[in-house]
């Protein structure tokens, strides 16, 4: 069964730092490109970072450029998002997501940013 | 960037109904668009990629068409669990987009 499963979530204070994961099982994570994306509460979707298979090539979102950092460990089945400078405005569930077209899910790990 | 119109923003429709959501691009996108159903508290589900290609496991009352910059998702036969909220997303090229969601609700 194909599964992802990320953690790492919690509160941080603002301009603090966390760093998420996300445990692949059950395909060849390898051969996968990943992304991230979140969702601020009752808000719509958000993409904000993509690295490719082999970690070669990334991208991120503005509104994450210069503070976020993907990547990934092949050897573990793992993608990790580094959150640096961390805003109010980061409070979301980041979820992970296979493939450009997404087409499986993590459960979602819940970013709170608050004093 | 691609930016991703979705519409409506919300509706009201009864079981049964023929539902139709939009998604226009504001540039071409061939057919790199997928659309997701999200219930309340739920991860967001892929029920249809590359436009039209229907995911498996999904109903087959689920269908996408359009190609470039103007998309649709139609529900032929609203069933109670349809009533979600819906997004369309474009991973054409960076920065990927989603439109801001339809809200599918009971009349």
């Amino acid at each position: 069964e194909v599964q992802l499963v990320e953690s790492g979530g919690g509160l941080v204070q603002p301009g603090g730092s966390l760093r998420l994961s996300c445990a692949a099982s059950g395909f060849t994570f390898s051969s996968y490109e990943m992304n991230w994306v979140r969702q601020a509460p009752g808000k719509g979707l958000e993409w904000i970072s993509y690295i490719s298979s082999s970690g070669s090539t990334i991208y991120y979102a503005d509104s994450v450029k210069g503070r976020f950092t993907i990547s990934r460990d092949n050897t573990q089945n793992s993608l990790y998002l580094q959150m640096n400078s961390l805003r109010a405005e980061d409070t979301a569930v980041y979820y992970c997501a296979r493939g450009g077209a997404m087409g499986c899910w993590g459960q979602g790990t819940l970013v709170t940013v608050s004093s | 960037d691609i930016q991703m119109t979705q519409s409506p923003s919300a509706m009201s429709a009864s079981v049964g109904d023929r539902v139709t959501i939009t998604c226009r691009a504001s540039q071409g996108i061939s057919n790199y668009l997928a659309w997701f159903q999200q219930k309340p508290g739920k991860v967001p589900k892929r029920l249809i990629y590359a436009s039209s290609s229907l995911q498996s496991g999904v109903p087959s009352r689920f269908s996408g068409s359009g190609s470039g910059t103007e998309f649709t998702l139609t529900i032929s036969s609203l069933q109670p669990e349809d009533f979600a909220t819906y997004y369309c997303l474009q991973h054409n090229s960076y920065p990927y987009t989603f439109g801001q969601g339809t809200k599918l609700e009971i009349k």
